[in-house]
């Protein structure tokens, strides 16, 4: 199976404050890759899909980039409900997989 | 709009047998592939399982490989998931999620069903 890890595994930031998350991939997925942001006792929801389209309904404030192994997820002004755990998963090889998690916090 | 309504968790023995539901609306269901995805208390996301819209592919995680089936009723747009032989490594909250098995995304999500394997 496709590993994904992704850094840092926590971070803590502030309101206003620009923030990166790296995803890697163990092979290249192409842009197979979309990002997820869970919160505390609710399901995932889908924030990017396909390496930089956004979902539906997402704050423009979110963004990803990459392609092959390398990815990013950046929100440019962080606020109070983007404090969350994201997740990235990859479709490019079976079966589906996640990276482990970031923790964004306050 | 999509909506995805689980049943069936709780509290089963080591060794012991439960079966999740999800109720699926507001898509063609008939005509989507399904997955079971979960997460342990505290961790990550872990695919489960995924069945095809026809019923008959199926895919399963090695971790689960030969314990738990999955199936569907397409006539009443029902999803289910038979878990056999349970572990307590299996304690988690199970999500029902449409979405290919290849190159797709997974944009809607069930509300989440947790189990837990405890003597």
């Amino acid at each position: 199976d496709i590993q994904m890890t992704q850094s840092p595994s926590s971070l803590s930031a502030s309101v206003g404050d620009r923030v990166t998350i790296t995803c890697r991939a163990s092979q290249n997925i192409n842009t197979y890759l979309n990002w997820y942001k869970q919160k505390p006792g609710e399901a995932p929801k889908l924030l990017i899909y396909a390496a930089s389209a956004l979902q539906s309904g997402v704050p423009s404030r979110f963004s990803g980039s990459g392609s092959g192994t390398t990815f990013r997820l950046t929100v440019s002004s962080l606020q109070p409900d983007d404090f969350a755990t994201y997740y990235c998963q990859q479709s490019y090889h079976t079966p589906p997989t996640f990276g482990q998690g970031t923790k964004v916090e306050i | 709009q999509v909506q995805l309504v689980q049943s069936g968790g709780g509290v089963v023995q080591p060794g012991g047998s439960l079966r999740l539901s999800c109720a699926a609306s507001g898509f063609t269901f008939s005509t989507s592939g399904m997955h079971w995805v979960r997460q342990a208390p505290g961790k990550g996301l872990e695919w489960v399982t995924f069945i095809r819209s026809d019923g008959i592919t199926k895919y399963y995680a090695d971790s689960v490989e030969g314990r738990f089936t999955i199936s569907r009723d397409n006539s009443k747009n029902t999803l289910d998931l038979q878990m056999n032989s349970v572990r307590p490594e299996d304690t988690a909250i199970y999500y029902c999620v449409p979405g290919d098995f290849w190159g797709g995304h997974f944009d809607s999500w069930g509300q989440g069903t947790l189990v837990t394997v405890s003597s």
